[in-house]
């Protein structure tokens, strides 16, 4: 079954320093999204992605954030100056055209670590 | 998109059903019911999805009420491994970028 590849599984990092957290979405998929969840907190949305520029974005994604599809197969999320706060779960996602049939398919997630 | 209820924890003894009920009372005429799992810190995971009929794949069933105001996720044969966390989320299905929003979902939690 295909998967979203997310790399690294744990990134640790020091406060105010940039970070880029790599995916690579399913390859038939055409919208992309990034999600994190703090430790015991709800999954929460970040910035959907399509046709190469950002839909939608939540207020947690500040000009700190930015998405990028370089190469048209990785979608990477970055972290201009990175806070204390930013440390979580981040989730790439992606799906097909008809979500409705197969729904949305995450990645397995980075860890970050801001010390 | 219409808002859900669920319990904050269940427990259920492996080998049994795991009934997890969802309430979606403002659910509109053109909203799907959704229902993904997140085990421990992986990412939420797919289960099924309906409309107004019950629907039944590999992993689950989704009972939805004819009203549509609430629907059940059945998971028929409940082992350890389905000890997660399980979103009911209410959405509009179209072909368009929208996000899915999560709740705090019922922490599921299987027996042995």
């Amino acid at each position: 079954e295909p998967e979203v590849t997310q790399t690294p599984s744990h990134q640790v990092t020091q406060m105010g320093q940039e970070v880029i957290l790599r995916c690579v979405p399913i390859s038939n998929h055409l919208y992309f999204y990034w999600y994190r969840q703090i430790l015991g907190q709800k999954v929460e949305f970040l910035v959907s992605f399509y046709n190469n520029e950002i839909s939608e974005k939540s207020e947690i994604f500040d000009d700190q954030f930015s998405v990028e599809r370089p190469d048209g197969s990785n979608f990477t999320l970055k972290i201009r100056s990175t806070k204390l706060e930013d440390s979580a779960m981040y989730f790439c996602a992606s799906r097909s055209r008809q979500a409705v049939v197969y729904g949305y398919t995450f990645g397995s997630g980075t860890r970050l670590t801001v010390v | 998109d219409a808002k859900t209820t669920q319990p904050p924890s269940m427990d259920c003894a492996e080998g049994r059903a795991a009934n997890l009920p969802c309430n979606h009372s403002t659910i509109s005429g053109n909203e799907y019911v959704y229902w993904y799992r997140q085990i421990h810190s992986q990412g939420p995971q797919y289960i099924i999805h309906g409309l107004k009929n019950n629907e039944t794949n590999e992993m689950a069933s989704l009972i939805i009420t004819e009203d549509r105001k609430s629907s059940t996720l059945i998971l028929p044969h409940a082992t350890l491994r389905d000890t997660a966390v399980y979103y009911c989320i209410v959405r509009v299905a179209d072909f368009g970028n929208e996000k899915l929003t999560f709740g705090t979902g019922t922490r599921l939690t299987i027996i042995p």
